[in-house]
């Protein structure tokens, strides 16, 4: 079975710092991978999505993810912060071939301005 | 990009009656899945409903708890029945669409008291 593990559960950064979080994920065969933002009273929102290709993927709002397969880790980064990023931030994976898609438990990103 | 729209966005019921969720989506698709999101935890898939055929629920979800139709490709229904103040949670309706992942709904907030 998929796992996803998100090992910072809250990170506080201060504006234009950059920004990292980790996600690892557990699955032998193909995947695709997502990330999700939630901001505030808000429904989550696709950040950006890897199927295949070019690992190096970006997405919207300046946020780009590298998957790197050795490692089975899709970290997600932003060089440089601003107080609207605060949000939680779900790293999530889909088993090619199959419909379930599994997510970490989150990551709260508090921005001070 | 794809809108699915979900009702009531909130709602607080008494314990022992059941609530009937609503997902609309904007085009047609295969599967719709149905989520749930407990307070401060990550989001858990409660079934994958297929317009056709009977739901298909994770472990630790039941047919008599969280009975789901999918009446066609754009409309699915959640009930959450006989319900205890642990069914308190946001439950969220998704559904894939390739070329943008999984879109969700602005989920429901549900207060059982």
């Amino acid at each position: 079975a998929q796992s996803v593990s998100q090992h910072n559960h809250h990170v506080i950064l201060s504006e234009a710092a950059s920004l990292e979080l980790g996600c690892n994920y557990s699955y032998g065969g193909t995947v695709n991978l997502f990330w999700y933002v939630q901001y505030p009273g808000q429904h989550l929102q696709l950040l950006l999505k890897y199927f295949s290709g070019d690992p190096l993927v970006k997405g919207i709002k300046g946020f780009e993810a590298e998957f790197i397969k050795s490692k089975f880790s899709f970290n997600l980064r932003k060089p440089s912060v601003q107080w609207s990023d605060t949000a939680e931030y779900f790293c999530a994976v889909n088993a090619v071939g199959y419909q379930k898609v599994t997510f970490g438990t989150g990551t709260k990103l508090q921005v001070i301005p | 990009s794809a809108v699915i729209s979900q009702k009531p966005s909130r709602d607080i019921c008494q314990r022992g009656t059941s609530l009937t969720i609503q997902c609309q989506v904007d085009s047609q698709v295969t599967m719709m899945f149905w989520y749930r999101q407990q307070p401060g935890q990550s989001l858990t898939l409660i079934a994958t409903a297929n317009q056709g055929s009977e739901a298909t629920y994770e472990s630790g979800f039941v047919i008599d708890k969280f009975p789901i139709s999918r009446p066609n490709l754009t409309f699915s229904t959640l009930t959450v029945s006989n319900m205890s103040p642990e069914d308190s949670s946001i439950y969220l309706c998704s559904a894939e669409y390739r070329a943008n992942g999984y879109t969700f709904g602005s989920g429901t907030r549900l207060t059982v008291v």
